[in-house]
This record gives C-alpha cells, sequence and structure tokens, in this order.
C-alpha cells in the first residue's frame, strides 16, 4: 500500500519567516501534485513534478521531487497571511495513469500572522 | 478555467435517511472522484469513475453508491445516512492520460448527519 507522510501537520510563523514542508514516502510515484486548500474551499493544484530532482517554482513558493521519486518538499520564502491555508501533497497511484487515482497526504495547515 | 460544482454547500440530514450529492463539471473531462475529507485524515477516496456508466471503488466505498449516466455528473449516494458520514465531500474531475493526475475540485459540501 503506497502512504505519503506529511510534516509538519500545523505551522505557525510571522510574516516574513522562510517554511519548509515535507511529503516523504518508501513508494516511488511516478508524478507528485501538491495542492492548496482554503477555508470551506476545494484544493487548488499548484504544481506537478515529474522527474526525480525537479525543482519548480512559483513566485515565492519552490517546489522540489526528490531523486528517487518517493519524496518531495515545499518551501515557501518570506510567508505571507496570504499563504495561510491547508497544503496537501498526492503521489499518482502505480498502475492508475490513466485514471488519475491519487494517494493524499495528511495535509499541512499553515498559519501566517501579520 | 475548469468549473466543478457540487449541488449544495451544507447539509443536514437525519440518520437512516438516503441522500444525493451531485457533482458536475464542464470541461469535458472523463476522469471524475468522490472523496471524503476528515481532520488529520487527509482526502480518502470513495468511489472514482473513468467514462460513463463506468465506476470503480476506492479505499472507503462502504455504505456508498455512485451514479453516472452522463459524462458530466457524477452522484453519490449515501443510502442510509449515519452518523459517522458527517464529513466534508469533494467531487474531482480530471482528463485521461497524460494529465490524469491534475485533479480540479469543486467547493464541497459539509455533510452533518444528525
Amino acid at each position: 500500500t503506497q502512504l505519503l507522510e506529511q510534516s509538519p501537520q500545523f505551522l505557525s510563523i510571522q510574516e516574513g519567516e522562510n517554511l519548509t514542508v515535507y511529503c516523504n514516502s518508501s513508494s516511488v510515484f511516478s508524478s507528485l501534485q501538491w495542492y492548496r486548500q482554503e477555508p470551506g474551499e476545494g484544493p487548488v493544484l499548484l504544481v506537478t513534478v515529474v522527474t526525480g530532482g525537479e525543482v519548480k517554482k512559483l513566485k515565492r513558493l519552490t517546489f522540489q521531487f526528490g531523486d528517487a521519486r518517493k519524496d518531495s518538499s515545499l518551501h515557501i520564502t518570506a510567508a505571507q497571511p496570504g499563504d495561510t491555508g491547508l497544503y496537501l501533497c498526492a503521489g499518482g497511484v502505480n498502475g492508475s495513469s490513466n485514471t488519475g487515482k491519487l494517494i493524499f497526504g495528511q495535509g499541512t495547515t499553515l498559519q501566517v500572522k501579520p | 478555467d475548469v468549473k466543478v460544482t457540487q449541488s449544495s454547500r451544507y447539509l443536514v440530514k437525519r440518520t437512516g435517511e438516503k441522500v444525493f450529492l451531485e457533482c458536475v463539471q464542464d470541461m469535458d473531462h472523463e476522469n471524475m472522484f468522490w472523496y471524503r475529507q476528515d481532520p488529520g485524515l487527509g482526502l480518502r477516496l470513495i468511489y472514482f469513475s473513468y467514462d460513463v456508466k463506468m465506476k470503480e471503488k476506492g479505499d472507503i466505498p462502504e455504505g456508498y453508491s455512485v451514479s453516472r449516466e452522463k459524462k458530466e455528473r457524477f452522484s453519490l449516494i449515501l443510502e442510509s445516512a449515519s452518523t459517522n458520514q458527517t464529513s466534508m465531500y469533494l467531487c474531482a474531475s480530471s482528463f485521461r492520460g497524460f494529465l490524469a493526475y491534475e485533479q480540479y475540485f469543486g467547493p464541497g459540501t459539509r455533510l452533518t448527519v444528525t
């Protein structure tokens, strides 16, 4: 069974600080997605990483896929209150590239205080 | 922009009632998914469908059924609602093939069963 462990589960920081969220597994994933969910809304896709070692940047957010494609990280530089939300990593279940079945981590709740 | 809509944002039902949750997407996506989201457990897949009239069980299908009569519409049915089905229900959709893992979510239905 493929599992994704996210850490930390909760993070409360001041505006301007940097932070990193981790997503780890003992399984290899063909791709990994990061989503952000705001209260009362559904998750919104931020990025997909596919290649081992891949790094993608989205403004102040940097996403990295591990070389072995078993882990990923999300780094936020100079966090702002607008970054507050639930961050979810998700990996494609092996053998389901057509149906798109995903495994989700438990999520990291981020609070950025002004 | 992809739009996934869900029939209700909030729903309160009594134990034993039959409950219908409906999801509609406007992007001609082949795949559609139903998840439930509970604190600390992340998103768990209930059922998914990769084509009209086709469905597959996810990780927690017990107590639920689904229907997909049209490509754009995917319904989740709680045959006899129970209090342990109180949760946030999220619908998602995606293309088949290479982009299958990139899912687009609706805003969610918060269901309370009393």
